[in-house]
């Protein structure tokens, strides 16, 4: 069955470097629009970015920062997160969407990014 | 601060039809097609509502979507206990190139 499972959280000091991996199986996850959403804490979902394997768009927080990714041969999404501030800290979900449907049909467990020093 | 607009708070008793609104611009829900997310706690969100007033399979159809111009509104009706989580609408901004979410209902079954 369809199951996304990310990976990579953890606790990170500001500034500094982190990698998610969302591990798809399944389907294969280049056939979709595979989105990042983050829920900060105490907040709403805030979406983060997206790729259909050829195009990335990123929320403006983030742009500059991270970069999204995938590797079809691993069928794994990831999320490289760079000069991290504590606003930053989030629970992170991968998420796939149907094409050009904005039906999340599918979403992982979610991984925890705390930025603290 | 979002660019889609939702009460931060909504309630009713069971049985009840409740709705919940969403109001952004005319470059993302005035475009484009809406979806509605149901948020428990420590669980992943779940689509209710694409392209505005779909239904995925296995959600009920107490859960109804509908568009008017730049609003767009999630009703359930038959309220029950557990349809206490958060909502969030989300659409695709064309000016912006981004997804964007509301910032949220709290529903609560009184």
């Amino acid at each position: 069955q369809v199951q996304l499972v990310e990976s990579g959280g953890g606790v990170v000091q500001p500034g500094r470097s982190l990698g998610l991996s969302c591990a798809a199986s399944g389907f294969t996850s280049s056939s979709y629009v595979m989105h990042w959403v983050r829920q900060p804490p105490g907040k709403g979902l805030e979406w983060v970015a997206i790729t259909d394997g050829n195009n990335k768009f990123y929320a403006d927080s983030v742009k500059g920062r991270f970069t999204i990714s995938s590797d079809n041969s691993k069928n794994t999404l990831y999320l490289q997160m760079n000069s991290l501030r504590a606003e930053d800290t989030a629970v992170y979900y991968c998420a796939r969407e149907v094409p050009r449907s904005g039906l999340f049909d599918y979403w992982g467990q979610g991984t925890l990014v705390t930025v603290s020093s | 601060q979002s660019v889609l607009t939702q009460p931060p708070s909504a309630s009713g008793t069971p049985g009840q039809r409740v709705t919940i609104s969403c109001s952004g611009g005319s470059s993302n829900i005035g475009r484009n097609s809406v979806s509605w997310c149901q948020h428990l706690p420590g669980t992943a969100p779940k689509v209710l509502i694409y392209k505005d007033d779909q239904r995925p399979s296995g959600v009920p159809d107490r859960f109804s979507g509908s568009k008017s111009g730049t609003s767009t509104s999630l009703a359930i009706s038959g309220l029950r206990s557990e349809d206490e989580a958060d909502y969030y609408c989300a659409v695709w901004d064309d000016s912006l190139s981004v997804w964007v979410f509301g910032g949220g209902t709290k529903l609560t079954v009184l």
